[in-house]
């Protein structure tokens, strides 16, 4: 089955330094892998998309590669903040009707 | 922006009782979910509805849940005999149309249930 791996360790920065997170999975190509927000007690929020045929993604200070060969996505926060402390999820369309998530990785970033 | 809304945000149910979960998605979408989260763990898919019919189910979504569309506005979640294992928090969501442009999935603020 499909399977979508995150970094489960929480990931501390210092502000305005950049946060890269990691998203890997497993016996699947997706068309296009999706990057959420989700703040504790709330549904995630959608960030950005990112299609098999495009390297790279850019909108403000995110940035998503997504790399088919290695079934990897890497998500850039440049110049982050306190405010950018959350949990970010991974999400593939498994083809059909169903969006997986991965389990996310908590960001903390610290003022 | 418009949002999806679930309601009650907080369930607390006796083991063996029905709930019913209730959301309004955003009211031009097509595409309308239901996802769970256990404490700590990770945003599971329950079920996917489109054309007043069950797209996709998980091996979660057993023949304790069911889902409804019952007017043009509501989808909602019922699971007839709750169990203490069922408690989590329940998120609605929905998505606009089917091309390549909507993918992204727009989430309520969830129901907690939890069942005693």
């Amino acid at each position: 089955s499909q399977k979508i791996e995150q970094n489960s360790e929480a990931l501390n920065i210092q502000e305005g330094k950049t946060a890269t997170l990691t998203c890997n999975y497993t016996n699947y190509s997706p068309a296009y892998l999706q990057w959420y927000r989700q703040d504790p007690g709330r549904g995630p929020v959608f960030l950005l998309l990112i299609r098999e045929n495009e390297k790279e993604k850019r909108k403000e200070r995110l940035k998503v590669t997504f790399d088919t060969t290695l079934k990897q996505s890497l998500f850039h926060i440049t110049a982050s903040q306190p405010a950018d402390s959350a949990t970010y999820l991974c999400a593939l369309n498994t083809g059909g009707f169903k969006t997986i998530f991965g389990a996310g990785t908590r960001l903390f970033v610290k003022a | 922006e418009p949002e999806v809304t679930q309601t009650p945000s907080h369930q607390v149910t006796q083991m063996g009782q029905e709930v019913i979960l209730r959301c309004v998605p955003i009211s031009n979408h097509l595409y309308f979910y239901w996802y769970r989260q256990i404490l700590g763990q990770k945003v599971e898919f329950l079920v996917s509805f489109y054309n007043n019919e069950i797209s996709e189910k998980s091996e979660i979504f057993d023949d304790q849940f069911s889902v409804e569309r019952p007017d043009g506005s509501n989808f909602t979640l019922k699971i007839r005999s709750t169990k203490l294992e069922d408690s989590a928090m329940y998120f609605c969501a929905s998505r606009d149309r089917e091309d390549a442009t909507n993918e992204k999935l727009f989430f309520g603020s969830g129901t907690q249930l939890s069942v005693l």
